[in-house]
């Protein structure tokens, strides 16, 4: 079935970059996503990749894509106290949705002043 | 634009007793699905509603249910409460723009006694 891993601990110092993990089974994936949740919040959409792509910037956030090895990965430069959140990839594969998103377990980005 | 709204956000109820969650759609999404979060299982699919009709099913039992209306809004009940209900039930609405990106609500947070 589909599955989807995550580091479940990041740390980094304030002001350098993160850079967050995901690898995945499904080779059909067509979408991947990562999201952000905040304590006692629900999960905020932070930015998505076409599996064709290999790249998206969008402000401070790059994802990578290796389709290839199936991992992608979240780069978040000058990290700031308030990306202290837990970041959660995901995937949609291609087969009519049957599932709905598949979501690692999370990875709880650890701000250090 | 309005995000997804959920209510009520926070709920206690005891083991056998039934709950309704309800779940109000980005205005113009036509897509409504319902994900549990829990500590131990992480962020798990329960099914999705398009156009009033259940398009996808996650591998819950029969106690899970749900259903929407024709202005999209969805209702979600869980039948004959049991401890492991208790969880953080989230909410995502999809458009029929880019249909894939599902926005997420705050989630109602559900304690079973």
């Amino acid at each position: 079935g589909e599955d989807v891993e995550q580091s479940l601990f990041l740390s980094v110092r304030e002001g350098d970059s993160s850079v967050i993990n995901c690898t995945y089974t499904d080779s059909s994936s067509t979408y991947l996503y990562w999201y952000k949740q905040e304590p006692g919040a629900g999960l905020q959409l932070l930015t998505y990749i076409f599996s064709n792509m290999d790249m998206k910037q969008d402000q401070r956030l790059t994802v990578l894509l290796n389709k290839k090895d199936k991992h992608l990965s979240l780069r978040i430069a000058d990290t700031q106290t308030g990306d202290s959140a837990i970041y959660f990839c995901a995937e949609k594969n291609s087969g009519g949705g049957a599932d709905g998103l598949t979501f690692g377990k999370g990875t709880h980005l650890i701000i250090q002043p | 634009k309005a995000g997804v709204t959920q209510t009520p956000r926070y709920l206690i109820k005891t083991r056998g007793q039934q709950v309704t969650l309800s779940c109000s759609p980005i205005s113009g999404h036509r897509s409504v699905s319902w994900y549990q979060q829990t500590p131990g299982q992480g962020l798990q699919f329960l099914f999705e509603y398009f156009s009033e009709t259940q398009r996808n099913k996650g591998n819950f039992p029969g106690r899970f249910s749900g259903r929407q209306f024709s202005n999209s809004r969805s209702e979600m009940n869980v039948s004959t409460l049991e401890l492991g209900d208790s969880a953080l039930y989230l909410c995502a609405s999809s458009g029929s723009g880019f249909v894939e990106t599902q926005y997420f609500g705050p989630g109602t947070r559900l304690l079973v006694l």
